[in-house]
């Protein structure tokens, strides 16, 4: 079974650009979640989907943060425009499960680093 | 607003010698405990989900345990390959990770 994938695995730019981040989840996985990890800290939900509906994302700074979920499948996360302070590593999990957080699969994240 | 602390930040043992790493927390409403490890360069690897207060959960030299206010997870035995961070996250009004212990064991 494959795992779940996140591109690009690497990302450097400068403050105040965009860009954007994709992920496919594990097949037949209705939930997808996105993460923020700072470095030295644990992860921090953005965004829940579940299908392609958004459940949770209360934690999503939408002044410059958005995301979107294609026919319940891939996922785009966006940034516009960059701050210094979202240089991070970028998580997406996805669960067969609703609701509960049980048992996400992570993909390996993208680190973005802002200049 | 719901909490997690992990301790020890980091923890350094010899093959072989056994410890726990604890999961501290205030929620209200304690919908789940979940532990994870994660390796370097990649993302949170699923270990355990605790529900309530006296479960109790093993794989191979893991085992976690849960009580009201805090987890633990025991390591029997430890190997190198059991080096990595080890991740609390509980569920009540949203989900809330700790910010992990990191172990390192050395042969």
């Amino acid at each position: 079974e494959a795992g779940v994938a996140q591109s690009p695995r690497y990302k450097i730019i400068e403050k105040r650009q965009s860009v954007a981040f994709w992920c496919n989840p594990i097949s037949g996985h209705a939930t997808l979640y996105w993460y923020q990890q700072i470095l030295g800290q644990g992860p921090k939900l953005l965004i829940q989907f579940q299908n392609n509906g958004v459940v949770d994302d209360s934690q999503l700074p939408k002044d410059r943060f958005s995301a979107e979920r294609l026919k319940g499948v891939d996922s785009t996360l966006k940034i516009q425009p960059a701050k210094l302070e979202d240089s991070a590593v970028y998580l997406c999990a996805s669960s067969p499960r609703d609701g509960t957080y049980n048992e996400q699969f992570f993909g390996p994240g993208t680190r973005l680093t802002v200049l | 607003e719901d909490q997690v602390t992990q301790s020890p930040e980091a923890l350094r043992l010899q093959e072989g010698e056994s410890s726990s790493l604890n999961c501290s927390y205030t929620v209200s409403g304690l919908r789940g405990l979940f532990w994870y490890r994660q390796d370097p360069g990649k993302g949170p690897e699923f270990l355990f989900t605790l529900y309530s207060a006296g479960e109790e959960k093993e794989k191979e030299r893991l085992k976690a345990t849960l009580t009201k206010k805090e987890s633990f997870l025991h390591i029997t035995a430890p190997k190198p390959e059991d080096s990595a961070t080890y991740l609390c996250a509980v569920y009540g009004n949203k989900l809330v990770f700790g910010a992990g212990t990191i172990l390192r064991v050395k042969s």
